[in-house]
């Protein structure tokens, strides 16, 4: 079984801050990870995932996360956040690329502050 | 991008009643969707595998006959809380798998509340 630990329920940022988004991961098996984000009265929408190749990947919007094996930890990033990333950000991982049946952990809110 | 939605968006019922929610991806056909729960404060915890035309696989710990899952065309899941009662209050949530392209799509979400 496969489990994910999101550190922090809540992050408060000021904007054009930086932000950071911590992710840790728990599979006997290999996994895939993603990370999905939740506006206020919208589903979720996927930012990005790792899947293979580079460890870093990027999101259209700024964002980035790097995948770590040896420290199982999948952390997201963006150098500058903008009022309109204030949402819900949720770390997920799957056994499977597509991502179909996805472990997800406690999400993390980013409230973006003027 | 494609879009699944979900109806109600919200929902309040007495206790003893069954409720039904609907999940529907408007422009792609998905043979399998998923429903999640998520309690406040909470991660979200797959209850079940919707796949057309063949009964639902159940998550451990989920009630098969309180959570009823029907997956009868290929744009269209619904789940049906029986018997609700106030303990089941949450916000439901389901995505769909557009098998061609292997993406995961999901609703905005349904929340149900039990009196």
């Amino acid at each position: 079984a496969q489990s994910v630990t999101q550190l922090d329920s809540q992050v408060p940022v000021f904007e054009e801050a930086p932000v950071e988004l911590r992710c840790n991961y728990s599979s006997s098996v290999s996994v895939y990870l993603f990370w999905y984000v939740q506006y206020p009265n919208q589903g979720l929408q996927l930012l990005l995932k790792y899947l293979s190749g580079s460890t870093l990947v990027k999101s259209i919007n700024g964002f980035e996360a790097e995948f770590n094996k040896s420290q199982t930890s999948f952390h997201l990033r963006k150098p500058s956040v903008h009022i309109s990333d204030t949402a819900e950000y949720f770390c997920a991982v799957s056994i499977g690329a597509a991502g179909n049946k996805l472990t997800f952990g406690g999400g993390t809110r980013v409230l973006v502050k003027p | 991008g494609a879009v699944v939605s979900q109806h109600p968006s919200r929902v309040i019922c007495k206790s003893g009643t069954s409720v039904k929610i609907e999940c529907r991806s408007l422009d792609f056909q998905a043979t399998t969707m998923f429903w999640y729960r998520q309690f406040p404060k909470q991660s979200l915890m797959l209850m079940a595998t919707s796949n057309e035309g063949s009964k639902a696989t159940y998550e451990q710990g989920v009630e098969k006959d309180k959570f009823l899952i029907n997956h009868a065309s290929l744009t269209l899941s619904t789940l049906t809380v029986t018997s609700a009662h106030p303990e089941d209050s949450s916000f439901y949530i389901c995505s769909a798998l557009k098998g061609a392209t292997g993406e995961l799509f999901f609703g905005e979400g349904s929340r149900l509340t039990v009196l």
